[in-house]
């Protein structure tokens, strides 16, 4: 079984500045990574697929990195509707565990 | 539109069986795959299960916790999915949403995984006596 997990587990960040979120998973996912937005009382949205790549919609201020069992969402400009939980997901084999999530609120 | 609208959701008892519905609308839905994602009250999502689209031979993949207990099927001329919950425990206390799952090709591996684009905005399941 796949454990993904994430730190920090709280962000506290001004609006405009970066923030960086990371994700580990315990055995190598190649690229089969996601990332997930999720506000509270909605549905997730989501934001990155294979790692790297913005689904539809999505602005260019959100990048996804890595491979194996290292990966990084990089918000490069914090905007106020950018703050909610973050879930990476790993969708390699069929646990597709989602990791426990990163909130990231108003410093 | 793309659009997933969950239905069926309740106040049920444990050990009692309940039937979820996704409804899909403004895609093919005969074409994609589709999974049910759940989540408990203040933690985080959980995978529940996967059906594969017809083409693929209509098959399904469950997490543990649940294998056994629900059953996931799909009615394309319908254009709905279901999530047939048996033996209900409190643990299963959650919103369960339906995605639709898009394939994704892994140039390192040469294989194709699938990945969950559209969410719908779930249906909240109470297991309580």
């Amino acid at each position: 079984e796949i454990v993904m997990t994430q730190s920090p587990a709280t962000l506290s960040v001004s609006p405009g500045e970066r923030a960086t979120l990371s994700c580990r998973a315990s055995q190598s996912v190649s690229s089969n990574l996601a990332w997930y937005q999720q506000k509270p009382g909605q549905a997730p949205r989501l934001l990155i697929y294979g790692a790297s790549t913005r689904a539809t919609g999505i602005p260019a201020r959100f990048s996804g990195s890595g491979s194996g069992t290292e990966f990084t969402l990089t918000i490069s400009s914090l905007q106020s509707e950018d703050f909610a939980v973050y879930y990476c997901q790993q969708y390699n084999n069929w646990s597709r565990a989602f990791g426990p999530g990163t909130k990231v609120d108003i410093k | 539109e793309v659009q997933l609208v969950e239905s069926g959701g309740g106040l049920v008892q444990p050990g009692r069986s309940l039937r979820l519905s996704c409804t899909a609308s403004g895609f093919t839905f005969g074409d994609y795959a589709m999974s049910w994602v759940r989540q408990a009250p203040g933690k985080g999502l959980e995978w529940v299960g996967f059906i594969r689209s017809k083409a693929y031979g209509g098959t399904t993949e469950y997490a543990a916790s649940v294998k056994g207990r629900f059953t996931i099927s799909r009615d394309d001329s319908k254009s709905i999915a279901y999530l047939q919950m048996n033996s209900l425990k409190t643990e299963d206390t959650a919103v369960y949403y339906c995605t639709r799952d898009a394939p994704f090709y892994d140039i390192l591996t040469w294989g194709y995984y699938y990945y969950m684009d559209v969410w719908g905005k779930g249906t909240t399941v109470t297991v309580s006596s």
